[in-house]
């Protein structure tokens, strides 16, 4: 029972490398989301995904992209990383709860990224 | 954008004792929801509300939905030291297509010995 998986879980680039984190999850789940998270921010949202092949943009969307491309992946990408983009990531997933629409969300363990 | 102003920022209690954070909206929710994070990992789900005035237990902890549905509450009782980590609400106006979650900013409960 995996749940949400992240990776990497740690990585230390230098300003302007390009990366990419994975999130993988097997719940079948619609929405899939990136969040980061520093100190008290909270947990702010990046990009979501409503279902494969969609994605809109969050509060903090500048300077990163995404991809779904299959229902239970969706990829954060830095083209080129800065030195603010040092945070944790966490991915979620989530799926509406019967007739209430709530969207309750299952979290990755989370990347801790560090830009130099 | 909503806005979520979660307090106390930090607790120090003692083991034993009762705690009370809260959560606070400039707009309504449809949805209240409390979360978890243990250190190093992400958050977890510790209660979900749907209807304004619920009141909602898991165990130690009591979570309520506001009346005017800006606002909810959280209780743990009788803390234990597993207690320790960061707990955040979060909000949701159901919207379907466009289900989003505004978070607090958390608050960061310690125990002392």
């Amino acid at each position: 029972n995996a749940g949400v998986t992240q990776t990497p879980k740690f990585r230390v680039l230098k300003t302007g490398q390009s990366m990419t984190l994975l999130c993988a999850q097997d719940m079948n789940h619609e929405y899939m989301y990136w969040y980061r998270q520093d100190p008290g921010m909270g947990l702010r949202l990046i990009h979501y995904s409503v279902g494969e092949g969609t994605t809109a943009k969050g509060e903090v969307p500048d300077g990163y992209n995404v991809s779904r491309l299959k229902k239970q992946n969706f990829l954060l990408g830095l083209e080129s990383a800065a030195p603010s983009q040092t945070s944790v990531y966490f991915c979620a997933s989530g799926g509406l709860q019967g007739s209430s629409g709530a969207n309750v969300l299952t979290f990755g363990a989370g990347s801790r990224l560090t830009v130099l | 954008g909503q806005q979520l102003n979660q307090s106390p920022q930090s607790m120090f209690i003692q083991e034993g004792e009762d705690v009370s954070m809260n959560c606070t909206s400039s707009s309504i929710f449809n949805t209240w929801l409390w979360y978890k994070q243990d250190p190093g990992e992400g958050p977890v789900l510790l209660i979900a509300l749907y209807k304004a005035g619920e009141l909602t237990s898991n165990g130690r902890l009591t979570a309520q939905f506001g009346i005017t549905r800006k606002d909810s509450f959280l209780n743990i009782s009788a803390s234990i030291p597993s207690d320790v980590g960061i707990y955040f609400c979060a909000g949701q106006t159901t919207n379907f297509g466009n289900e989003k979650l505004t978070f607090g900013t958390g608050t960061r409960l310690t125990i002392i010995p």
